[in-house]
């Protein structure tokens, strides 16, 4: 299994503001991914990071507003910018660190913006 | 990624076996079944995945049909704390990304 924290676990901000989440893995895996899971849905992909390369953001998600950070093989973040009360969800971080698919995920960071 | 059908909730008495089941009809021969499971409040978990061949974990076992359109996960003595949103889930398996797209998946509430 993979140890994932995620920082912070929750928090009430403001319109627009911005706010950066963190994900620490408790080892070095090449693939990173990020969900958000809005209120009473399913969880969507956000995007895909790799170390040392830009992230890859699924359709309806672009870099502006949700700009990733992957500096080394344990760690990444994804800011929430200019917030609206739209983006009050959960964002979980997971990654596959056995490459079969397997995916662990955070526990999550549920934000709420007013 | 070949869409998934599930129910959108079932009930299970405690100690008793749970079927969920799962079509996914437009699968292609190089996709993978997988099921993970999210309890309230937590993050999603992985139960298992299968090719084609029927696979036994710990948690569970999984039943995929000969012609592949549909599966079945099977928790064989359910408890309280296997009450969650169960996710059946289909993708092609390949050496690096996994890009799992998860659908609304099954309400499993287990009853005392």
């Amino acid at each position: 299994s993979a140890v994932i924290s995620q920082k912070p676990s929750r928090d009430i901000c403001q319109r627009g503001t911005s706010l950066t989440i963190q994900c620490q893995v408790d080892s070095q895996v090449t693939m990173m991914f990020w969900y958000r899971q809005q209120p009473g849905q399913s969880l969507t992909l956000i995007a895909t990071a790799n170390q040392g390369s830009e992230a890859t953001y699924e359709s309806g998600f672009v870099i502006d507003k949700f700009p990733i950070s992957r500096p080394n093989l344990t760690f990444s973040t994804l800011t929430v910018s200019n917030m609206s009360p739209e983006d009050s969800s959960i964002y979980l971080c997971s990654v596959d660190r056995g490459g079969i698919g397997e995916l662990f995920f955070g526990e999550g960071s549920r934000l709420t913006v007013l | 990624d070949a869409k998934t059908t599930q129910p959108p909730s079932m009930d299970c008495a405690e100690g008793r076996a749970a079927n969920l089941p799962c079509n996914h009809s437009t699968i292609s021969g190089n996709e993978y079944v997988y099921w993970y499971r999210q309890i309230h409040s937590q993050g999603p978990q992985y139960i298992i995945h299968g090719l084609k061949n029927n696979e036994t974990n710990e948690m569970a076992s999984l039943i995929i049909t000969e012609d592949r359109k549909s599966s079945t996960l099977i928790l064989p003595h359910a408890t309280l704390r296997d009450t969650a949103v169960y996710y059946c889930i289909v993708t092609f398996s390949g050496a690096g990304s996994y890009q799992l797209t998860f659908g609304k998946g099954t309400k499993l509430s287990v009853i005392p």
